[in-house]
């Protein structure tokens, strides 16, 4: 199965700050990578999927990019309602495998 | 828009099996694909897997094979995941969730999910 691996692991942060959280594949998946948010308590929420295409109702602030094995996530301004956990998927080949996570965290 | 409402928490004894529904509304059911992610406490994502409805036959994680059986009922758009032979590793917050597309799994709709408790 392809290992998809996350950093930071945590991430602490303000409100307004720009951030990144990367995501790598332990082989090529071309742009078959999404990034799901999810709060405690709640289902995952997709945010971005195709690498780079963000999802219908999903704020312009999110934005995705990479293709083969890197890939990122970047949060333009951050939110008080942006702090979560953040996972990656990759659905390039069976099984789909996640990111272990990248909590973000106020600072 | 489509909406996935699950089944109710269970508490399980070690040894046993669990089925868990997944009833679609409000959309397409068919010819999209259902996955089933669990979530163990404090845990990360897993994958377990899928079923497209209109085909019929599953794919399953190899760490899952020969203990789950997921299945699905076209005529109440509802899929089903049964994992048997329960142990405590097993205690985790189960959720389907659908595939944005017909030719890529990416999860763009989830159910809310079923929390499954193992224990003697």
């Amino acid at each position: 199965a392809i290992q998809l691996t996350q950093s930071p692991s945590s991430l602490s942060a303000s409100v307004g700050d720009r951030v990144t959280i990367t995501c790598r594949a332990s082989q090529g998946i071309s742009v078959a990578l999404a990034w799901y948010q999810q709060k405690p308590g709640k289902a995952p929420k997709l945010l971005i999927f195709d690498a780079s295409s963000l999802d219908s109702g999903v704020p312009s602030r999110f934005s995705g990019s990479g293709s083969g094995t890197d890939f990122t996530l970047t949060i333009s301004s951050l939110q008080p309602e942006d702090f979560a956990t953040y996972y990656c998927q990759q659905f390039y080949s069976f099984p789909d495998t996640f990111g272990p996570g990248t909590k973000l965290e106020i600072k | 828009q489509v909406e996935l409402v699950q089944s109710g928490a269970e508490v399980k004894k070690p040894g046993s099996s669990v089925k868990v529904s997944c009833t679609a509304s409000g959309g397409s059911f068919s010819s999209y694909a259902f996955s089933w992610v669990r979530q163990a406490p404090g845990q990360g994502l897993e994958y377990m897997g899928g079923i497209i409805p209109i085909f019929g036959s599953a794919n399953y994680a190899q760490k899952f094979q020969g203990r789950v059986t997921i299945t699905a009922d076209n005529s109440t758009n509802t899929a089903y995941m049964e994992l048997s032979s329960l142990r405590s590793g097993d205690t985790a917050v189960y959720y389907c969730a659908r595939s944005g597309s017909t030719s890529s799994n990416y999860m763009d709709v989830w159910g809310e999910g079923a929390t499954v408790t193992v224990s003697s």
